[in-house]
């Protein structure tokens, strides 16, 4: 479908450990994956996005890889810090459309 | 700051009743994008507008409806308004209007809307 599955949905890591969420789609013709972080009662703010055309983009202690074969795409964060914690969306951009269908979110919380 | 601008932050009101929601997209940016999140089901796309026109409809039920200004702005109208449709509604701008292209959608601070 157009769904797409996002794992875990809540992740808790003690700080300096490293967190991985992944995000599967369905639809061949998405070509652009973005990340949204969530603070509490606040807007979803971009932190990283890849396009189709690429494996894999990093962004200081952020990373996000991309499977176009398997149609996954993952988020990794090193060195984690604990202003780090908060929901973390994964999106996919609709092929015939503009609009973001998003993943339900993972809570991550990183403790001191 | 995303430069996306809605107003107002809150509001609370009766079931039955109709509000209105306002989004200015960033400076330069010709689409409008409205999305639903709630406990339950998330971040919801529900409509998009793009110069003015509209592009795309999401999960937007009828007693929704919205429009796009030639000033570029937004307005989404929540009517005959339900328990169910406390939530926060966000909007998005990006340059263009997708279609496939590669766009970055940068969300406003949000109207957190609760229905008594």
């Amino acid at each position: 479908g157009e769904n797409v599955e996002q794992h875990p949905s809540t992740l808790s890591v003690q700080e300096g450990d490293s967190a991985v969420i992944k995000c599967t789609y369905s639809d061949s013709a998405s070509n652009y994956f973005p990340w949204y972080k969530q603070e509490l009662g606040k807007r979803p703010q971009l932190i990283i996005d890849i396009r189709s055309n690429v494996g894999e983009k990093k962004d200081q202690r952020i990373a996000v890889t991309l499977n176009k074969t398997a149609k996954h795409f993952s988020l990794h964060i090193t060195e984690t810090q604990p202003e780090d914690s908060a929901v973390y969306f994964c999106a996919r951009i609709r092929g015939s459309q503009g609009n973001l269908i998003f993943g339900k979110g993972t809570k991550l919380s990183v403790k001191p | 700051d995303s430069g996306v601008t809605q107003t107002p932050k809150h509001l609370i009101t009766a079931t039955g009743q109709r509000v209105t929601l306002r989004c200015s997209p960033r400076s330069g940016d010709l689409s409008v994008y409205w999305y639903q999140q709630s406990l339950d089901q998330g971040l919801q796309f529900l409509i998009q507008y793009y110069n003015g026109e509209e592009r795309a409809k999401g999960n937007i039920l009828e007693r929704f409806s919205a429009q796009q200004f030639p000033d570029l702005h937004s307005e989404l109208n929540l009517s005959s308004l339900e328990l169910g449709d406390s939530a926060l509604y966000f909007c998005a701008s990006s340059v263009g209007f997708g279609r496939g292209t590669w766009e970055t959608q940068y969300f406003g601070p949000g109207t957190r809307l609760l229905v008594l």
